[in-house]
């Protein structure tokens, strides 16, 4: 169980176009959903905590404008980022964790999605 | 001082040996603690998650938390080249929803 499933796996976009990510959790429902990004060799990096309903919380130094971040309903969040330019290029990644927690689950990560702007 | 340490590596251990990897976390009122493994170019699986002081065993891994000393690790028994891999630890900040995750280790096991 707790299955995040991510779209794309791997985009690849002009300078100056916009690209839309999804993060659906399948079996399970989340109110809250985090999207990191890791850039290589490192390791990742809280973008924003997604939340469902409501606005999402940027951490500090992340463009909200510029990484759009839309949590619907309990199963889908997207971050779609602006703009893009290749300082954008990236994997990102979503997590989210069931409602109903207990010992065996922790944040389930989506399979990541490799962007890369030219 | 960073909210969650772990020693980058590379960590080399032959085949079969015990892998132990470790963390240390600045915040006392962190409660939830998990060690991933990420392999190059994927997304992080978890391996383990604890909550209890003492050890947890999940196969050939076990995840030790000592919250007295701010201190949990992971030791993989038999290890195997599968299991060469960048491990991350990652804790609940308490009051947080939200993971902070150390640097991760790199760890390789020779054949």
């Amino acid at each position: 169980g707790a299955v995040v499933s991510q779209h794309p796996s791997r985009v690849i976009c002009k300078s100056g176009t916009s690209v839309k990510i999804e993060c659906r959790s399948l079996d399970f429902q989340a109110t809250t959903m985090f999207w990191y990004r890791q850039f290589p060799k490192q390791s990742l990096m809280l973008m924003a905590t997604s939340n469902e309903g409501s606005k999402a919380t940027y951490e500090q130094g992340v463009e909200k404008d510029k990484f759009l971040i839309n949590h619907a309903s309990l199963t889908l969040s997207t971050l779609t980022v602006t703009s893009a330019h290749p300082e954008d290029s990236s994997f990102y990644i979503c997590s989210a964790r069931p409602i109903a927690r207990d010992d065996n689950y922790g944040y389930t990560f989506g399979s990541g999605t490799r962007l890369t702007v030219v | 001082q960073k909210e969650v340490e772990q020693n980058s590596g590379p960590l080399s251990v032959p085949e079969g040996a015990i892998a132990s990897l470790n963390c240390t976390y600045s915040d006392r009122g962190s409660q939830s603690f998990f060690w991933y493994r990420q392999y190059s170019g994927k997304s992080p699986e978890l391996i383990m998650s604890i909550y209890s002081n003492g050890d947890k065993e999940d196969g050939r891994f076990t995840a030790q938390l000592n919250k007295a000393s701010q201190y949990v690790s992971l030791l993989i028994r038999d290890s195997q080249p599968s299991d060469s891999a960048t491990y991350l630890c990652a804790v609940n900040i308490s009051g947080n929803e939200k993971l902070t995750f150390g640097t991760g280790t790199r760890l390789t096991i020779i054949p």
